[in-house]
């Protein structure tokens, strides 16, 4: 159980270009799903928080209009990366997590995104 | 400031040698501290969830305990399959209902056979 699956999982584009990734929750339904990047031997950085049906929370120094998040539905969020540059090169990851924080259920992880920009 | 810590920050053992990680925190009230296993290319694999002082969870080779400042996650006779990177995360009380996660920077396992 508690399968989160990410797409696409490998992204190679031109600088400029706008890339979207989704993720998904498979088997359950995700009330709070979150943005992470990670850099080379580095841990998760959380970009932002993303409940559905509502605005996502974005960490600081994260920029909202570079990093669009729509979370339309209980099983679904999507990042947009928009005009990608080579500096947004990274591994992107989602997780997904169902019920309330008070439940401090835990987060699980989409096999992440590499986006190469070139 | 909520912190947490890993350390070492990498470990090598030879198949069979038992030891373990560590996993200090600072938060103004824990709700839950988690590990993770993190493969090369992959996103990090849920493995436990501790809630308060005293608790342990086991899983095949692993154990995973907790005190009020820190947690450790013990392997026993560790296998070349269980070389990956090993992440702590803390969800503090202050986050409200985000569920946000402080991680560690996380221990780098290898198994030699």
């Amino acid at each position: 159980g508690a399968v989160v699956s990410q797409h696409p999982s490998r992204v190679i584009c031109k600088s400029g270009t706008s890339v979207k990734i989704e993720c998904r929750s498979l088997d359950f339904q995700a009330t709070t799903m979150f943005w992470y990047r990670q850099f080379p031997k580095q841990s998760l950085m959380l970009m932002a928080t993303s409940n559905e049906g509502s605005k996502a929370t974005y960490e600081q120094g994260v920029e909202k209009d570079k990093f669009l998040i729509n979370h339309a539905s209980l099983t679904l969020s999507t990042l947009t990366v928009t005009s990608a540059h080579p500096e947004d090169s990274s591994f992107y990851i989602c997780s997904a997590r169902e019920g309330s924080a008070a439940l401090s259920q835990p987060q699980h992880f989409g096999d992440g995104t590499r986006l190469s920009i070139l | 400031e909520d912190q947490v810590t890993q350390s070492p920050e990498a470990l090598r053992l030879q198949e069979g040698e038992s030891s373990s990680l560590n996993c200090s925190y600072t938060v103004s009230g824990l709700r839950g501290l988690f590990w993770y296993r993190q493969d090369p290319g992959k996103g990090p694999e849920f493995l436990f969830t501790l809630y308060s002082a005293g608790e342990e969870k086991e899983k095949e080779r692993l154990k995973a305990t907790l005190t009020k400042k820190e947690s450790f996650l013990h392997i026993t006779a560790p296998k070349p399959e269980d070389s990956a990177t090993y992440l702590c995360a803390v969800q503090a009380r202050e986050t409200g209902n985000t569920g946000k996660l402080i991680f560690g920077q996380g221990t780098t396992l290898q198994v030699k056979p």
